[in-house]
């Protein structure tokens, strides 16, 4: 079974310029989940999908930060226009149907760096 | 509120000796308890939870890990370390329902 996918592994931009990451869940899971991590501090929670809804986005930065998930199977996570401070890692889950015990499924991550 | 603090940055064990990393939490109810670990450059691995029932609870790779109610601690352990176990490891708890609260991470190294 794949596991949760993630592209770019890298990404190097200049402030201003805009970003766009992808996550392929595993398929069958209908949560979906993105996390950042900022400069080796802990990992935070960005905002959750329920099939093709967001559910909870309480952790979104800001609005330069756009996350979608058309016909509720990949989803996209767009910055726009980017900053110094949105460096870090960003980290997408996955976790199936039912049940809040349910651990989730990390992907590896995209690095972004902000220059 | 949820949260969760590792106390330490860093452990360092000799191979063959005990692991513990520590991790303690803040939730205002019953908290689900997981610990994670990312090799180099790989995603976070889940290693093994906590919902209810018995404290002490089994996980992948010889891990385990103690619920403490009374002291809000989850410290993970294994017996005997080995050099692979090097990694970083986080604790995260979940209240509310999905959506995890994560420790700073503990980078351990074990060294041959």
């Amino acid at each position: 079974e794949a596991g949760v996918t993630q592209f770019p592994s890298h990404s190097v931009i200049e402030k201003g310029q805009t970003v766009t990451l992808r996550c392929d869940p595993i398929s069958g899971h209908d949560n979906l989940y993105w996390y950042r991590r900022v400069m080796g501090k802990e990992i935070k929670f960005l905002l959750h999908f329920v099939k093709e809804s967001k559910q909870d986005e309480s952790g979104m930065p800001n609005n330069r930060f756009l996350a979608e998930r058309t016909g509720g199977t990949y989803s996209t996570l767009k910055v726009q226009p980017a900053e110094l401070e949105d460096s870090g890692v960003y980290f997408c889950a996955s976790s199936q149907p039912s049940g809040s015990s349910n651990e989730q499924f990390f992907g590896p991550g995209t690095r972004l760096t902000v220059l | 509120a949820q949260s969760v603090a590792q106390p330490e940055d860093q452990v360092n064990v000799a191979e063959g000796n005990p692991l513990t990393v520590k991790c303690t939490y803040s939730v205002s109810g019953n908290p689900y308890l997981f610990w994670y670990v990312q090799y180099p450059n790989r995603g976070l691995q889940f290693l093994l939870k906590y919902i209810t029932g018995d404290n002490l609870v089994k996980g992948s790779y010889g891990f385990e890990a103690e619920f403490n109610k009374s002291q809000t601690s989850f410290h993970l352990k294994k017996p005997s370390a080995l050099v692979s176990d090097s990694a970083l490891y986080f604790c995260a708890v979940t209240l509310q329902g999905y959506k995890l609260s994560f420790g700073a991470g503990t980078t351990v190294t074990v060294r041959a």
